[in-house]
This record gives structure tokens, sequence and C-alpha cells, in this order.
């Protein structure tokens, strides 16, 4: 069975740009959260959701949004990116919204120059 | 606020020794408690979760941990550490309380393991 698949892997942005990332959910997972992890720290949660509707959302400035398709898979918004952007931005699908076991996708590498 | 603790950021043990990775963790209730593993360049690989019962939790790839209340403790053990267990090591808390967002995990720093042949 295909686990949480991210896309793309690899992404190079420049200050004030705009990305998309994207994320599949593990087949009959539910929920979708973001989480992003800056080098030499560990993961920070952006966003869960459930059902296409946000269940939580993280410390995160507004130019961060996510959504979710009917088939549950997502998407992270980022706009008018900045330096510390740069990251890597990591998916975890989990069977329903109560579900506290996540399992992660390998993530997506954006640098922001 | 939860937060998780890793007082160790770097840990460099010989292949057939024993670990201990320490996690200390705040929150007001009874967490769910959990440890995962990062290899370069990957994401995160769920190795144990502790959510209530039995305080010694057993995971994948022989590794083990222990939920001690007293100590808001929950450190991660493996009694003969392989080659292929070198990467990082990340304890995270799982809010318990209901009306918030389940899934939100804090994670600690991680803890980079060595292992010398």
């Amino acid at each position: 069975d295909a686990g949480v698949t991210q896309s793309p892997t690899h992404l190079i942005k420049t200050r004030g740009q705009h990305v998309t990332l994207r994320c599949s959910p593990i087949s009959g997972h539910k929920s979708v959260s973001w989480y992003q992890q800056v080098l030499g720290q560990g993961p920070q949660f952006i966003f869960q959701y459930y059902e296409k509707e946000e269940r939580g959302r993280g410390n995160f400035p507004d130019r961060f949004s996510a959504r979710q398709f009917p088939n549950y898979s997502s998407e992270l918004n980022v706009n008018a990116l900045l330096l510390g952007d740069s990251a890597l931005y990591l998916c975890a699908s989990s069977l329903f919204d109560f579900s506290r076991e996540l399992f992660f996708g390998e993530g997506s590498r954006l640098t922001v120059l | 606020a939860q937060s998780v603790t890793q007082p160790d950021i770097h840990i460099t043990v010989s292949e057939g020794a024993s670990l201990e990775l320490r996690c200390n963790y705040s929150y007001g209730a009874t967490p769910y408690l959990f440890w995962y593993v990062q290899s370069p360049g990957q994401g995160l690989q769920l190795l144990l979760k502790y959510f209530s019962g039995d305080t010694l939790v057993q995971g994948i790839k022989g590794f083990e941990a222990e939920f001690k209340r007293s100590q808001s403790s929950f450190n991660l053990r493996k009694p003969s550490v392989h080659w292929s267990d070198a990467a990082e090591y990340f304890c995270a808390v799982g809010d318990t309380a209901g009306g918030t967002s389940y899934g939100k995990l804090t994670f600690g720093q991680g803890t980079i393991l060595t292992v010398h042949p």
C-alpha cells in the first residue's frame, strides 16, 4: 500500500514568490496535517484538516493557508515567501480527526533564495 | 502550553552498546507520547507510542520506552545498538483534551544518534 505522498520533493523559490505543496494521504485516511521542520529543529504544527474543514491551526502567519479536497488530498500554500520559510514541509495523515497516530510523508524541501 | 525537552542534542555510542535517549514533557494531564525516527532527507517513522495502560511500551526495531509520570519523562531505550540505528530521534506529545486539534503533536528538538563501529 502506498504511504503518504508529497510533491514536489525539492523546490527553489525566491523571496516574494508563492509556493503550493501537495499531499496525498494513505488510502482511507481522512485527516491531513501539515508541519514545518526548519533545519536543526523538530517539526512544528501548521494545520490540520478533516473532511475539508480546518480543525486546527498553529502559530503561523496568514501567508500560510491550506485546503483539503473531496478525495482527502491537501494543498499547503505559502504567499510572499521569506528566507525564513526555507524548511522541510511534512504532511501527515491519520484515519480520523481524533486519531493521534500520524503517518508522515517524506516531505517537500523548500529553499527560498 | 505543552512542551517537550530532549536534553541531548547529539549522542555517540558504539555498535552493540546500550542506548537511552531522554525526553521530558510538560503537560497538565496524562499525555499521549510518541517517539519518531528520521533518517537524513526522510520523513518521520513512528517507533512507538504511549496512550494508556502499561508504562513500558515496546516498539519496532527493538526499541522500548518507559512512561514515568512522577518524572514527566518518556525515555527511549535499546539494549544493543546497530549501525543502522544512526538517525535523528524525536519525542512528541499529543493533546488528550477534547475540543483541540488532535492532529497537533508538539515535538522536541531532536537527538542525533551517531553509531561507531
